[in-house]
């Protein structure tokens, strides 16, 4: 089945470089993305969404691109620190499921380490 | 609260045991979703309730698997017979509406032994 997935398992980065994580994603009904931050014992949290009417967002100290021609999805953290020590994860909202539901698709997740 | 609410944390049970997980969603929140996650993977899509209706329950695995949120507010997720592949953990997620953003809680971690 169609799903949302991610091209690197882990990822390491000097503390106060730019993070760049990648997602693909192959259903072309997707038209809401969310990246989500999950720490060790925690649920996953909210960081930035787009919706596919943009290509570009950003938040505070991160912005998210998005590639509708190429199906691809990245999270750019800014100045990363220790705190951001965690697995990232892209989700895709598939509108129109007919289902009456709102189902996020999860990829499997990006674990990023910051090294001090 | 001000967040969703999960428990137990943490659930050991034997093979072929039941359990029943607890959410309390944020108050006020119409609609509420279960996801599992396995070690190591992104969580996935098991039910979904908007008040007390259940609309879409095509995530759960098997008829093993049994969702309830009688009063629109606090939801179970029941497990009969549990077998070593349930293990995982369980997420409850909460939002104003549908579409809009959800808030998750710690989850629950279920262990069968």
């Amino acid at each position: 089945g169609e799903s949302v997935g991610l091209h690197l398992p882990t990822l390491s980065v000097q503390e106060g470089d730019n993070s760049i994580i990648n997602c693909a994603y192959s259903n072309s009904a997707s038209d809401y993305f969310i990246w989500y931050k999950q720490e060790s014992g925690k649920g996953p949290q909210f960081i930035i969404d787009i919706r596919s009417n943009m290509d570009k967002r950003q938040g505070q100290r991160v912005t998210v691109l998005l590639n509708k021609t190429v199906k691809h999805l990245s999270l750019q953290i800014a100045a990363t620190q220790p705190g951001d020590s965690a697995v990232y994860f892209c989700a895709d909202y598939p509108r129109g499921s007919g289902a009456g539901s709102y189902q996020l698709t999860f990829g499997k997740g990006t674990k990023l380490s910051v090294i001090p | 609260g001000a967040g969703v609410s999960q428990s137990p944390r943490y659930k050991v049970a034997k093979r072929g045991q039941d359990v029943a997980l607890r959410c309390d969603p944020i108050s006020g929140h119409v609609s509420l979703f279960w996801y599992q996650q396995a070690l190591g993977q992104g969580p996935e899509f098991l039910t979904y309730f908007q008040n007390e209706a259940q609309l879409d329950k095509s995530g759960l695995p098997s008829d093993r698997f049994f969702a309830e949120r009688p009063e629109g507010s606090v939801s179970t997720l029941k497990i009969q017979r549990t077998q070593q592949e349930d293990s995982a953990v369980y997420l409850c997620a909460s939002s104003l509406a549908p579409d809009y953003g959800y808030t998750f809680g710690s989850g629950t971690r279920l262990t069968v032994v």
